[in-house]
C-alpha cells in the first residue's frame, strides 16, 4: 500500500506554540497535499507541494518535502485553539498515473487555550 | 461557487437494509470520489467517477456501488447493510481528478443498527 503515515498520531500543545506533523509515503509522487478535518466534518485542503519543490508557505503553514526520504512535514506556527483538528497528508502516484489520492490516518492536534 | 453538497447528512438504518447517498459536486467539476471514514480504518477510498464512468475502485465488496449522472452529480448505494458499514461517507470533487486538489462535502454519517 502507498498509504501515507502521519506521525505523531496525536499532539497536544498550548496556544501560541508551534505544531509539527510528519508524513511518510511509499511511492514516487507528483505532489503531496495536506488537509484539515474538524471533528466529524469534511476535509479542507490546506496546501499542495509538488515533487520538485522543497518548501512552501501559506500564512502560518510551512510544508517541507524530501522526496529522497519520501517524507513531508507540516509546521503550524503560533497555533490557535481554532487549529484543533485532524491533519492528513495525501499523495498521488507518479508511476501508476491516474489513481486516486491516498490519505494517511492523520494526526489529531489539540491546541489548549 | 457553491461547495460540494451531500444528502442526507445523517441516516439511521438497520442491518439488511439498503441506502443511497447523494453528492452534488462543485459546478464544472467532472471527477467525483467517495471515501468511507471510520475511527479504526481511517479514510478509505471507495470509487471515483469521471464523465459518468467509474475510473477507479477501492477494495470494497460489491455491496458498495455508485454512479454518476450527466450533470456530474453522483450517488452511492450500499445494499444489505452490515453493522460495520457505520461510518462517515465523504464525497469529494475536482476538475478532472488525477491527483488534483479535492474539495470535500460535509459528509453523510450513517449508523447501522
Amino acid at each position: 500500500s502507498q498509504q501515507g503515515e502521519e506521525d505523531p498520531q496525536a499532539l497536544s500543545i498550548q496556544e501560541g506554540e508551534n505544531a509539527t506533523m510528519n508524513c511518510s509515503y511509499k511511492t514516487s509522487i507528483n505532489n503531496l497535499q495536506w488537509y484539515r478535518q474538524n471533528s466529524g466534518r469534511g476535509l479542507v485542503h490546506l496546501i499542495l507541494i509538488r515533487s520538485n519543490e522543497r518548501e512552501k508557505h501559506s500564512g502560518r503553514l510551512r510544508v517541507t518535502l524530501d522526496t529522497s526520504k519520501k517524507s513531508s512535514s507540516l509546521l503550524i506556527t503560533a497555533s490557535r485553539a481554532a487549529d484543533t483538528a485532524s491533519y492528513f497528508c495525501a499523495t498521488d502516484d507518479l508511476i501508476a498515473g491516474n489513481t486516486p489520492l491516498v490519505f494517511g490516518k492523520g494526526t489529531r492536534l489539540s491546541v489548549i487555550a | 461557487k457553491a461547495g460540494v453538497t451531500q444528502t442526507p447528512r445523517y441516516l439511521i438504518k438497520t442491518r439488511g437494509q439498503q441506502v443511497t447517498l447523494s453528492c452534488s459536486p462543485i459546478s464544472g467539476h467532472r471527477s467525483v470520489s467517495w471515501y468511507q471514514q471510520t475511527p479504526g480504518q481511517g479514510l478509505q477510498f471507495l470509487f471515483e467517477y469521471f464523465s459518468e464512468t467509474q475510473r477507479n475502485k477501492g477494495n470494497f465488496p460489491g455491496r458498495f456501488s455508485g454512479r454518476q449522472f450527466s450533470n456530474s452529480r453522483s450517488e452511492m448505494n450500499v445494499s444489505t447493510l452490515e453493522l460495520g458499514d457505520s461510518a462517515l461517507y465523504l464525497c469529494a470533487s475536482s476538475l478532472v481528478g488525477d491527483g488534483e486538489t479535492q474539495y470535500f462535502g460535509p459528509g453523510t454519517r450513517l449508523l447501522v443498527l
